[in-house]
């Protein structure tokens, strides 16, 4: 089993600033890597697939990047709405796996 | 309106057995797979089980292989998750969510959710 980590547990920045979030794979995965955005009573989105590649409908200012076992989702200025927990999946091999998630909090 | 609606959540005991359901709308069931995701209170996400367009491929966490089974009913579409010989451990919001079409090849990035059904193991 891939095991996926990711840091920081809670990321605190201000609105407007930038968040770096950062997933690590167990062993290579290639591209196979999403990043989700759950809020509270809210269905999980969908924000990056691919590593790279934004979902229909997200804004520009999510953008992901790496390959292999690391890589890092990136909001460039955050919005209010952008507070949340975001996981990253692996979807290279079965089982799929996700990370712990990290709190994006206002500072 | 593409949409997946979990249902057939409760509260059983240890050793107990439960089924949910997943009724999909708004896109041709056939075309997908389908997964089940899970979610303990307070935690994160965990995969529980996985079925492709037509049940040909089928997977499943190793914490639930053997006790939990996974199928699809094309006439329905509709996706199911039996789960039998339940422990504490298995409580959990259960999503359904479907796979995401890339280039017309399936990916297991999971594109649609829904907002899940809870199981409660308890004594």
């Amino acid at each position: 089993e891939i095991v996926m980590t990711q840091s920081p547990a809670t990321l605190s920045v201000s609105p407007g600033e930038r968040a770096t979030l950062s997933c690590r794979a167990s062993q290579s995965i290639s591209s196979n890597l999403a990043w989700y955005q759950q809020k509270p009573g809210q269905a999980l989105r969908l924000l990056i697939y691919d590593a790279s590649t934004r979902a229909t409908g997200i804004p520009a200012r999510f953008s992901g990047s790496g390959s292999g076992t690391e890589f890092t989702l990136t909001i460039s200025s955050l919005q209010s709405e952008d507070f949340a927990v975001y996981y990253c999946q692996q979807n290279n091999n079965w089982p799929l796996t996700f990370g712990g998630g990290t709190k994006v909090e206002i500072k | 309106e593409v949409q997946l609606v979990e249902s057939g959540g409760g509260v059983v005991r240890p050793g107990g057995s439960l089924r949910l359901s997943c009724a999909a709308s708004g896109f041709t069931f056939d075309d997908y797979g389908m997964s089940w995701v899970r979610q303990a209170p307070g935690k994160g996400l965990e995969w529980v089980s996985g079925i492709n367009w037509n049940g040909g491929s089928i997977g499943y966490a190793d914490s639930v292989k053997g006790r939990f089974t996974i199928s699809r009913d094309s006439a329905k579409n509709s996706l199911y998750l039996q789960m039998n010989s339940l422990r504490d451990e298995d409580t959990a919001l259960y999503h359904c969510a479907r796979a995401s079409m890339v280039r017309g090849i399936i990916s297991w990035a999971f594109d649609i959710w829904g907002q899940g059904t809870m199981v409660a193991v308890s004594s």
